[in-house]
């Protein structure tokens, strides 16, 4: 089944202690993106990656992190959390002309 | 790309009503996008309408497109509880693998049994 897959699903952790949201996705797609969710201010691009080792900076890329060391993976890495980057994240990916596939989402919460 | 605005932010209807909802957008398009979104789960991609096509049909949605207005419609006929979701627009102004979509607040559709 083609689909994105992000783990964990939720995350409950602590400021400052490292942690990362793993992202693949099985459709050899070039185009992958994180997204972060909060209420009242809907979804916003946090970084994208048009390629193997592409990366670029979203509306948000403040304390995040990503690598695109294979096509299919692209995973969120927050070094040093804090409490404002609780949030529902996502991972997303496409190909030209097709819409987007996205995973089904990380609730983080940093306590 | 730009950031559509969808219209109404708030939907409340009666099983087996159709359910109407619009999209504006600022700045010429490749294509318009539609997504849903159930609580708390992520955002499904319904249909994808070029900038040369006025209308499109995917089982009960249909899209139209109006570029010299720039808006678009989703309609969703005979709608059903499970319906019940949250619909984006995404205008993207470049056909291309890596078209960064911005979404907007949405509309947030409930249907009633």
């Amino acid at each position: 089944e083609a689909q994105v897959t992000q783990n964990p699903r939720y995350l409950i952790t602590v400021t400052g202690k490292k942690l990362t949201v793993t992202c693949s996705q099985n459709m050899n797609h070039e185009y992958m993106s994180w997204y972060r969710q909060d209420p009242g201010l809907g979804l916003r691009q946090i970084y994208y990656s048009m390629n193997v080792e592409v990366t670029d900076k979203g509306d948000v890329p403040e304390g995040y992190k990503v690598s695109r060391k294979e096509k299919r993976n692209f995973p969120l890495i927050l070094e040093s959390p804090s409490p404002n980057q609780t949030s529902l994240y996502f991972c997303a990916s496409s190909e030209r002309g097709r819409g987007y596939t996205f995973g089904s989402g990380t609730r983080l919460t940093v306590v | 790309s730009q950031q559509g605005e969808e219209d109404p932010q708030a939907l409340s209807i009666q099983e087996g009503e159709n359910a109407t909802m619009n999209c504006s957008y600022k700045t010429s398009i490749n294509n318009l996008q539609w997504y849903r979104q159930n609580s708390g789960r992520g955002l499904v991609h319904l249909i994808l309408i070029r900038s040369n096509e006025r209308e499109k049909h995917s089982g009960r949605l249909r899209v139209t497109l109006d570029t010299s207005k720039k808006s678009s419609s989703l309609l969703i006929t005979a709608s059903r509880a499970a319906d019940t979701a949250s619909y984006f627009c995404a205008p993207a102004t470049v056909d291309q693998a890596g078209t960064a979509l911005i979404f907007g607040k949405g509309t947030t559709l409930s249907v009633s049994s």
